[in-house]
């Protein structure tokens, strides 16, 4: 799976617009883009996925880059509750190695702020 | 429906000591997964499961046994606990459709 780059922290303000960026130059065709977070000490959650496609569901938008090796997780109206730890992972879907194993790096502390 | 269960969600162990975490799902889900998380640090998978009767070695497997005997329940065994399993672990489960993983609310484990 490829490897990603996320800045370490972001701050936003309550009813902004957050963007997270993520980077990952090393992706091959078939590797999908997943975004989950992690509010603090609970387990993590899934938020959105994507391959080449902008997507956009009732928690997020995410924006893949024409090249595929950059994303942006954009969550449109901020709130105190989105305060958590935000994780970019790339991984295969299908094939041989269907077993759906997710690599967590460090991810962006996004902090909101009011 | 309760989606990913675990138990217990605090344990105190003494070095040697052993135990085992119970992780429970009621969406009729194939694969589950058990990770930690050190502290300022991301996940890290230890063992996961394609389906009943089936485990696999994930990147730190060492110090832990799994067993999936019912499609339901995924078990994390430490025989001997060791200071360095001190962690918080997290159990996830997913169906075939998708790869959207749903994980349990983590057991707090510290091993003195």
């Amino acid at each position: 799976d490829a490897k990603t780059t996320q800045p370490t922290s972001m701050d936003c303000a309550e009813g902004r617009a957050a963007n997270l960026p993520c980077n990952h130059s090393t992706i091959s065709g078939n590797e999908y883009v997943y975004w989950y977070r992690q509010i603090h000490s609970q387990g993590p959650q899934y938020i959105i996925h994507g391959l080449k496609n902008n997507e956009t569901n009732e928690m997020a938008s995410l924006i893949i880059t024409e090249d595929r090796k950059s994303s942006t997780l954009i969550l449109p109206h901020a709130t105190l509750r989105d305060t958590a730890v935000y994780y970019c992972i790339v991984r295969v879907a299908g094939g041989s190695s269907n077993t759906g194993k997710l690599i967590f790096g460090q991810g962006t502390t996004l902090q909101v702020k009011p | 429906n309760a989606g990913v269960t675990q138990t217990p969600k605090f344990r105190v162990l003494k070095t040697g000591q052993s135990m085992t975490l119970l992780c429970a799902q009621d969406m009729n889900h194939e694969y589950m997964y058990w990770y930690r998380q050190d502290p300022g640090m991301g996940l890290r998978l230890i063992h996961y499961s394609v389906g009943e009767g089936t485990t696999a070695k994930g990147e730190v497997p060492d110090g832990y046994n799994v067993s999936r005997l019912k499609k339901q329940n995924f078990l994390l065994g430490l025989e001997s606990a060791a200071p360095s399993q001190t962690s918080v672990y997290f159990c996830a489960s997913r169906g075939t459709a998708t790869y959207e993983q749903y994980f349990g609310p983590g057991t707090r484990l510290t091993v003195t």
